[in-house]
């Protein structure tokens, strides 16, 4: 299983944050895949997930201003945040479970860095 | 939501160190418990899920046990390469939640 991010990885202050997760090597009609990301130097904070019909769930600390959804068409899925500020600069990863019953994370993408300047 | 704590923060130690680093869960998280080590500029990389079980290829100095609340992991001997920062994680919850980590750096 490979992922890979992609988006712009500079931002300004209340400008909304587009990112998307590439899949290869499984489907994202399978298990509940995730966005987490890490502060400068901090550590890893859950964002979302998606999977199965399209279910979501986020971390509650986000959850207004977050939106995660899915393309299985592309087998992609894609974050949202909206109204971002210096805090929400990170490295943004999307991540995979390690099986139905085990979500903790087994594979991961590369990372995506993402600064909100401006 | 759950927390999770770790500790110690920092740990400095010498190579062929047995070293343990400890994860507690504000409450029963189960068996529900991953640790991660995270090197700089990589992603985190899963090292036990379901708070015992090493992931494949994750050597065999590595272990992990949990009691109640509280989960450890331990490094039966140190190699350069397990100089890193452990993560644990509770999946649980539905709302998955790190702990801040531990840096294992040599001493």
């Amino acid at each position: 299983v490979q992922l890979q991010e992609s988006g712009p990885g500079l931002l300004k202050p209340s400008e909304t944050l587009s990112l998307t997760c590439t899949v290869s090597g499984d489907s994202i009609s399978n298990y509940y895949w995730s966005w987490i990301r890490q502060p400068p130097g901090k550590g890893l904070e859950w964002i979302a997930y998606t999977g199965y019909s399209g279910s979501t769930n986020y971390n509650p600390s986000l959850k207004s201003r977050v939106t995660i959804s899915a393309d299985t068409s592309k087998n992609q899925f894609s974050l949202s945040l909206t109204s971002v500020t210096a805090a929400d600069t990170a490295v943004y990863y999307c991540a995979s479970p390690k099986s139905q019953s085990n979500n903790c994370f087994d594979y991961w993408g590369q990372g995506i860095l993402v600064t909100v300047s401006s | 939501d759950i927390q999770m704590t770790q500790s110690p923060s920092s740990l400095s130690a010498s190579v062929g160190d047995r070293v343990t680093i400890t994860c507690r869960a504000s409450e029963g998280v189960s068996t529900s418990l991953a640790w991660y080590q995270q090197k700089p500029g990589k992603a985190p990389k899963l090292m036990v899920y379901a708070a015992s079980r090493l992931d494949s290829g994750v050597p065999s100095r590595f272990s992990a046990s949990a009691s109640g609340t509280d989960y450890t992991l331990t490094i039966s001997s140190l190699q350069p390469e397990d100089f890193a920062t452990y993560y644990c994680q509770q999946y649980f919850s539905p709302h998955f939640t790190f702990g801040p980590g531990t840096k294992l750096d040599i001493k």
